[in-house]
């Protein structure tokens, strides 16, 4: 069975630049989670998503991140403009469906550094 | 609100001998709880997760962890240390429908 996978691994780009992150979850996935995850912290929930509809952006912030899933299956998460403390790791997570019982497959993530 | 913590930042360990992780958390309700790890420049794996039921409960790689509701603990657990066990591992927990809220982390350190 094939994992989630992202792209790009590593960015850099200067403050003010945008960037875009792609995911594609597990195969039969309806859940797609996007978390942040700052050195030394666990993983922050950004946005979920049940399908092509969000579930959950409540830690998004609006004013410069947004998130797509049109077609319920693969997604981008886009930063624009980015500011330094936007450097973390940005993991991508699916899981069979919004039950709290289910576990969550990740990613390996896209580790962003913001100059 | 829901809130869980790992009061050890990093814990060391012979290869070998046992070893435990601490997970503490805080729930109004019947808590779902889970343990992932994460090695180097990888993403978070699955371990094992409680929901009801038995309150030890058997993972990968020969882990295992004890729901304990009086001092709402969820303790990690293997009976040998392997060098390679050596990570980053997090706690996690939901209830109802709230989202999942992980702990800030324990480094393992399996010395050998």
């Amino acid at each position: 069975e094939a994992g989630v996978a992202q792209s790009p691994r590593y960015k850099i780009i200067e403050k003010r630049q945008s960037v875009a992150f792609w995911c594609n979850p597990i195969s039969g996935h309806a859940t797609l989670y996007w978390y942040q995850q700052i050195l030394g912290q666990g993983p922050k929930l950004l946005i979920q998503f049940q399908n092509n509809g969000v579930v959950d952006d409540s830690q998004l912030p609006k004013d410069r991140f947004s998130a797509e899933r049109l077609k319920g299956v693969d997604s981008t998460l886009k930063i624009q403009p980015a500011k330094l403390e936007d450097s973390a790791v940005y993991l991508c997570a699916s899981s069979l469906d919004r039950g709290l019982r289910n576990e969550q497959f990740f990613g390996p993530g896209t580790r962003l550094t913001v100059l | 609100a829901q809130s869980v913590a790992q009061p050890e930042d990093q814990v060391n360990v012979a290869e070998g001998n046992p070893l435990t992780v601490k997970c503490t958390y805080s729930v109004s309700g019947n808590p779902y709880l889970f343990w992932y790890v994460q090695y180097p420049n990888r993403g978070l794996q699955f371990l094992l997760k409680y929901i009801t039921g038995d309150n030890l409960v058997k993972g990968s790689y020969g882990f295992e962890a004890e729901f304990n509701k009086s001092q709402t603990s969820f303790h990690l657990k293997k009976p040998s240390a392997l060098v390679s066990d050596s990570a980053l591992y997090f706690c996690a927990v939901t209830w109802r429908n709230q989202k999942v809220t992980f702990g800030t982390g324990t480094k393992l350190q399996v010395i050998p």
